[in-house]
């Protein structure tokens, strides 16, 4: 199994430009997330997924959108980028059993900068 | 609020000795709490996880600890490795559907040879 993939890994943007984040994962989780952290601070969540057709805001969706056509795929689209999405991005996705260890299983993650 | 703070922000020992990195956390309702590793340019990787019945669970040379009534945890890394340079993440669950997920700042820990 190769888990969670993210791509690109690593990307620079002007202000205003946009791109999509792509995710994937082969494990057959319905559980998917994005995070961003930025330095010294804890993960943010951006937006989540609960199974395919399926997505939620988290903590700090503005700026951003997904989708989840299918239970592999959990791409992030940035609109209209802006220096305060310069972050680190990583994708996630977990089991829904058990309940009690949910362990969550992440991707390498990708850089963006916006200039 | 629910917010898990860590300690120290940074850790240098050297190589062979032992360390331990705390956690404490407001969070509620609590399901479970979780030590990931974060290797530098990657994603965090879980290392334990602790029920609230649980009060110790190790891995190999890390052992976790959970004081439910205290709200607080520690990471104890016996005799560190340079392959233990890492960040040390902690994360409470709350038992709750969707966004349950509560990630403290990390601890970045260096062991130098």
């Amino acid at each position: 199994n190769a888990g969670v993939t993210q791509t690109p890994k690593f990307r620079i943007l002007k202000i205003g430009q946009s791109m999509t984040l792509q995710c994937a994962q082969d494990m057959n989780h319905n559980y998917m997330y994005w995070y961003r952290q930025d330095p010294g601070m804890g993960l943010k969540l951006i937006y989540y997924s609960v199974g395919a057709g399926i997505t939620d805001k988290g903590e700090v969706p503005n700026g951003y959108n997904v989708s989840r056509s299918t239970t592999e795929d959990f791409p992030l689209r940035l609109e209209l980028a802006a220096p305060s999405q310069t972050s680190v991005y990583f994708c996630a996705s977990r089991s829904d059993y058990p309940v009690s260890t949910d362990t969550q299983y992440f991707g390498p993650g990708t850089r963006l900068t916006v200039l | 609020k629910n917010q898990v703070e860590q300690s120290p922000q940074s850790l240098i020992i050297l190589e062979g000795k032992n360390c331990t990195l705390q956690c404490n956390y407001t969070v509620s309702p609590f399901s479970n709490l979780r030590w990931y590793k974060q290797d530098t340019g990657r994603g965090p990787v879980s290392l334990t996880i602790m029920t609230f019945s649980e009060n110790t669970k190790s891995n190999g040379r890390y052992t976790a600890t959970l004081d439910a009534d205290t709200k607080q945890s520690s990471l104890h890394i016996t005799a560190s490795q340079l392959s233990d340079s890492a960040s040390y993440i902690c994360v409470v669950s709350r038992n709750t559907n969707g966004q349950n997920f509560v990630f403290g700042p990390g601890t970045r820990l260096s062991v130098l040879p």
